[in-house]
């Protein structure tokens, strides 16, 4: 089967860095997938990762570890936009290329 | 601006009743998905379709749920009959195929937020 974890919720300042952590554990890893959603609105496309590494994308940055099943996204200079829900997604090449979804992280960022 | 639409955004009936959920995916994408995410369960993955063909389903409750691709321009999600359980907001979402297992990011649509009384 497959698991995925990362924290219920997280809060950080406007202007600081926040890390959110995704672990996992699955039989046929294919990929990992970052997607952020505001409330009321659909998932959107934040990065993607299948080889070990950091991959940058302006303020966020993705990092994986295959062989810690290990993954984390990075943000910087907060906004207050950044309040939203963060969603770790892997694919699982055993179940034809499922992307199988945790269940979020809530992250509040105050002034 | 391609994106991917859904019909209706809302929908409320009463249990019994049937239930279609319509989606138009983007323009050249030959994968096609079908989420339902509620408060308890998070987003789950209900059916996809490669070339308009079923890919997987199994997290689709067979007995009352059917997905299909009459052509490559409308997804359908059907729910005969509804119960109050389904109420969640469902999503569907597209992306360009690679091979048997890849496809790059997936594109959601609205979603229809439906609510079963």
């Amino acid at each position: 089967g497959q698991n995925i974890d990362q924290p219920t919720e997280m809060t950080a300042t406007e202007g600081a860095i926040v890390q959110i952590n995704c672990t996992y554990q699955t039989s046929g890893f294919n990929g990992l997938f970052w997607y952020q959603q505001h409330a009321g609105e659909a998932p959107t496309f934040l990065s993607y990762n299948v080889l070990d590494g950091l991959e940058e994308k302006g303020r966020f940055s993705s990092f994986l570890s295959r062989s810690k099943g290990y993954s984390y996204l990075l943000l910087k200079e907060l906004q207050m936009k950044d309040s939203a829900s963060y969603l770790c997604a892997v694919r699982d090449g055993n179940q034809g290329g499922k992307l199988i979804f945790g269940q979020g992280t809530e992250l509040s960022v105050k002034p | 601006d391609a994106r991917v639409t859904q019909t209706p955004r809302h929908k409320v009936t009463e249990m019994g009743q049937e239930v279609t959920m319509r989606c138009q995916p983007i323009l050249g994408h030959n994968t096609v998905f079908w989420y339902r995410q509620t408060m308890m369960q998070g987003l789950e993955l209900l059916a996809y379709f490669r070339n308009r063909a079923p890919l997987d389903d199994s997290g689709m409750p067979k007995d009352r749920f059917s997905a299909e691709m009459p052509d490559a321009t409308l997804a359908t999600l059907k729910i005969q009959p509804s119960e109050p359980r389904d109420s969640a907001v469902y999503f569907c979402a597209s992306a360009v195929g690679l091979g048997s297992v890849h496809y790059n990011e997936q594109f959601f649509g609205p979603g229809t937020r439906l609510t079963v009384l």
